[in-house]
């Protein structure tokens, strides 16, 4: 069965830091994955869809990339409303998989 | 404006059947697959399982025995039915569109329903 990991699982940073969360798949699942970002009490929301494909509305600090097994999200120049948790999701093949996310914590 | 909102009892007692809805309003269930997905307490999301406006479903494996997805296209509702529950399915379950990009991805999410398994 397919699933994901992400790294790391915590991130502790301060407002202006750049960010990036790494995300791998046990199989290739080509460009197919997403990215989403959660806050407490609320449901996750697209950032980024095929792999680097930014969801109408979201900042241009956010971005991703990879291919195959290996995905990266990048956040430039952390701000307040990002903290926040991070989940990559496989969007190849059922089931859906969702990594474990990383949670991005202020320093 | 695509809407999804969630409804059903908050607390279900182990071994009964967990039943929600999902109300979509601002699209139609024509033409898009939708899904549920739930997240345990402090835990990750886990895909349940989706169904096509079609009729068609499927389901993540470890649930399969026990979960049915259904639809009701006059009332624009989906549902979740899952049987035999034990604390382990306590969790916020989420509703959402699945959009297919490639890919598939939820864009549309609902507000979540807090759902606790308990005697």
């Amino acid at each position: 069965d397919m699933h994901m990991t992400q790294s790391p699982s915590y991130v502790s940073a301060s407002v202006g830091d750049r960010v990036t969360i790494t995300c791998r798949a046990s199989h290739n699942i080509r460009s197919w994955v997403a990215w989403y970002q959660q806050k407490p009490g609320a449901a996750p929301k697209l950032l980024i869809y095929t792999s680097s494909i930014l969801q109408s509305g979201v900042p241009s600090r956010f971005s991703g990339s990879g291919s195959g097994t290996d995905f990266t999200l990048t956040i430039t120049s952390l701000q307040p409303e990002d903290f926040a948790t991070y989940y990559c999701q496989q969007a190849d093949t059922f089931p859906f998989a969702f990594g474990p996310g990383t949670k991005v914590d202020l320093k | 404006q695509v809407l999804l909102q969630e409804s059903g009892p908050r607390l279900v007692k182990p071994s009964e059947t967990l039943s929600l809805t999902c109300t979509v309003s601002g699209a139609s269930l024509f033409d898009y697959y939708w899904a549920w997905i739930r997240q345990p307490p402090g835990k990750a999301l886990e895909w349940i399982g989706y169904i096509h406006y079609t009729g068609a479903t499927n389901y993540n494996a470890p649930l399969q025995s026990r979960v049915s997805i259904s639809l009701d296209a006059s009332q624009n509702q989906f549902s979740l039915n899952l049987n035999s529950v034990t604390a382990a399915d306590t969790a916020v379950y989420y509703c959402a569109r699945v959009e297919i990009l490639p890919g598939y991805y939820f864009h549309y999410w609902g507000q979540g329903s807090p759902v606790t398994v308990s005697s």
